[in-house]
């Protein structure tokens, strides 16, 4: 069972508008979220990320924003560049500190995103 | 420079004949996990390690071993290689606290167990 989802496999997008990622996890014992993002023949590399006690991180280009009532979160980048044009990852972190989950990190299935110039 | 170093980058074994995937991390980091990509199937954790000589299990650890005998080396072991390990494998590392999460990845490991 996936817990955590990323329901779009691609996205495509023109330079300079907005692209919006989304992904939805299912298990209340997430309580930390991560966005990574991966080019081809490379490992993936940490973007951004949120704490569940917040709703809103932003870095630059980049905002992560969490809604824990419906499980979702989303990821925003604006205005979007060629370069983002990539694989991008959510995943989410099992907090049970003390509990035999704790360090265990689980990733969406990934969305390609290009973006045109 | 900081950097996750995997071995070898690429392999093309059959099955049965045991091999192991080395890992290697310089920036003193407690936590280290190995994943595996497939298509449609996103990264899915096989073990992670907390600190020397501690191991858990993932999602998908049948099939593998792991040791953590020092604390920059985490290698993947497996015993009798199946075709159903083909994969792109990828080691991570991270400081444990609230930076646990934010790893970094080594350029990953392809697998073909013919």
């Amino acid at each position: 069972d996936q817990q955590v989802k990323q329901n779009s496999p691609s996205l495509s997008v023109q330079e300079g508008r907005i692209s919006i990622l989304n992904c939805d996890y299912t298990n209340s014992m997430f309580d930390y979220f991560l966005w990574y993002k991966k080019y081809p023949a490379e490992g993936p590399t940490f973007l951004i990320s949120i704490s569940s006690i917040k709703d809103k991180n932003e870095d630059g280009r980049f905002t992560v924003f969490l809604n824990k009532s419906a499980k979702h979160l989303s990821l925003h980048i604006v205005p979007s560049q060629p370069g983002d044009s990539a694989v991008y990852f959510c995943a989410a972190r099992d907090n049970a500190a003390g509990g035999t989950s704790y360090g265990k990190l689980t990733f969406g299935q990934g969305t390609i995103l290009t973006v045109h110039p | 420079e900081a950097q996750v170093t995997q071995n070898p980058r690429y392999l093309i074994t059959v099955t049965g004949k045991k091999l192991t995937v080395t890992c290697s991390q310089n920036m003193n980091h407690e936590y280290m996990s190995w994943y595996r990509q497939d298509p449609g199937l996103g990264l899915r954790q096989i073990y992670y390690s907390m600190n020397v000589e501690v191991t858990d299990k993932g999602d998908v650890p049948e099939g593998y071993k792991v040791s953590r005998k020092e604390k920059r080396n985490f290698p993947l072991i497996l015993e009798s290689p199946s075709p159903n390990q083909t994969s792109l494998y990828f080691c991570a590392s991270s400081s444990t606290g609230t930076d646990l999460g934010t790893q970094h990845f080594g350029d990953g490991t392809r697998l073909s167990i013919l």
